[in-house]
C-alpha cells in the first residue's frame, strides 16, 4: 500500500510568518505533488517534482516556494503567509506523470494564518 | 488548455436511488487516462477508479463509468445510492503532451449527498 505522510497536520500563523509543510512518502514514486483544497475551487496544483533538485511551476504558484530534497521529501515554504493562504494542503505522488498511474495522497495539513 | 468539467456542484440522491455524476473533458494530449476520485470526509481523496480505454465499462465498489471519446465524457454512476457514498467525488485528466510534463487536470468536484 502506498504511504504518504505530512506534517504538521495542523498550522495556525500569523501574517507574515513563515511556514514549512512537510511531504514524505515510501513508495519510491519519481513525482511528488502540492495541493491546495479550497470550497468552490477543488483540487489546486502548486508546485510539483520529478525528482531530487528538480521542481516545477503549478496553477498557483504565487507565494509559495518548494523543494525537494530526496526522492522521499517534498517541502512548501509559505516565507510570508498571507490569510488568503489559509487552506488545506495536500502532497501526493505517482510513479508517472501521465497516463493510468495514481496519484496518492497525504492525509492532509490544514492551514490557518490569522 | 485542457481541462475537466463537472456541472454540478452539489447533488443530492434518495437512499436506493441511481446517481450520476457528470463530467466532460477538453484535451489536446495524444493518449489519455481518466480517474475518478472519491473523498470522505475529513479524509484524503483517493482513487474510486479509472481507465483509459474508449468504449470500456469499468466498475469497482458499486460505480461504474464509461469512457466516450465520441462525446468527450466520463460519467459516473451508480445504481442504488448508499448513505456511505456521501462524500466528493473529482473527474480528473491524465494525458501525455508532446512536450514538458503532463499534470493531472481536475475537475472542480461534485459533492454527493445521500439521504435517507
Amino acid at each position: 500500500e502506498a504511504a504518504v505522510t505530512q506534517s504538521p497536520r495542523n498550522k495556525v500563523t500569523v501574517t507574515g510568518g513563515n511556514v514549512t509543510l512537510s511531504c514524505r512518502q515510501t513508495n519510491s514514486h519519481n513525482y511528488m505533488y502540492w495541493y491546495r483544497q479550497d470550497t468552490g475551487h477543488g483540487l489546486r496544483l502548486i508546485h510539483y517534482s520529478y525528482g531530487a533538485g528538480n521542481l516545477q511551476i503549478g496553477d498557483v504558484p504565487d507565494g509559495y516556494k518548494a523543494t525537494r530534497t530526496t526522492q522521499e521529501d517534498f517541502f512548501l515554504l509559505l516565507e510570508l503567509a498571507s490569510p488568503s493562504q489559509t487552506s488545506l494542503y495536500f502532497c501526493a505522488s505517482s510513479a508517472r506523470d501521465w497516463g493510468p498511474y495514481e496519484q496518492y495522497f497525504g492525509p492532509g495539513t490544514r492551514l490557518t494564518v490569522l | 488548455g485542457d481541462s475537466v468539467t463537472q456541472t454540478e456542484g452539489l447533488v443530492t440522491v434518495t437512499e436506493g436511488l441511481p446517481v450520476k455524476l457528470n463530467c466532460t473533458y477538453q484535451t489536446t494530449y495524444l493518449t489519455i487516462a481518466f480517474f475518478w476520485y472519491v473523498q470522505y470526509l475529513n479524509e484524503a481523496p483517493q482513487v474510486l477508479l479509472k481507465s483509459s480505454t474508449d468504449n470500456k465499462r469499468t466498475e469497482h465498489q458499486g460505480f461504474h463509468a464509461t469512457l466516450h471519446k465520441s462525446s468527450s465524457s466520463f460519467h459516473l454512476q451508480k445504481s442504488s445510492a448508499q448513505l456511505s457514498d456521501s462524500a466528493l467525488y473529482y473527474c480528473a485528466l491524465s494525458g501525455i503532451a508532446s512536450s514538458s510534463f503532463s499534470k493531472l487536470v481536475f475537475g472542480q468536484g461534485t459533492s454527493l449527498s445521500v439521504v435517507p
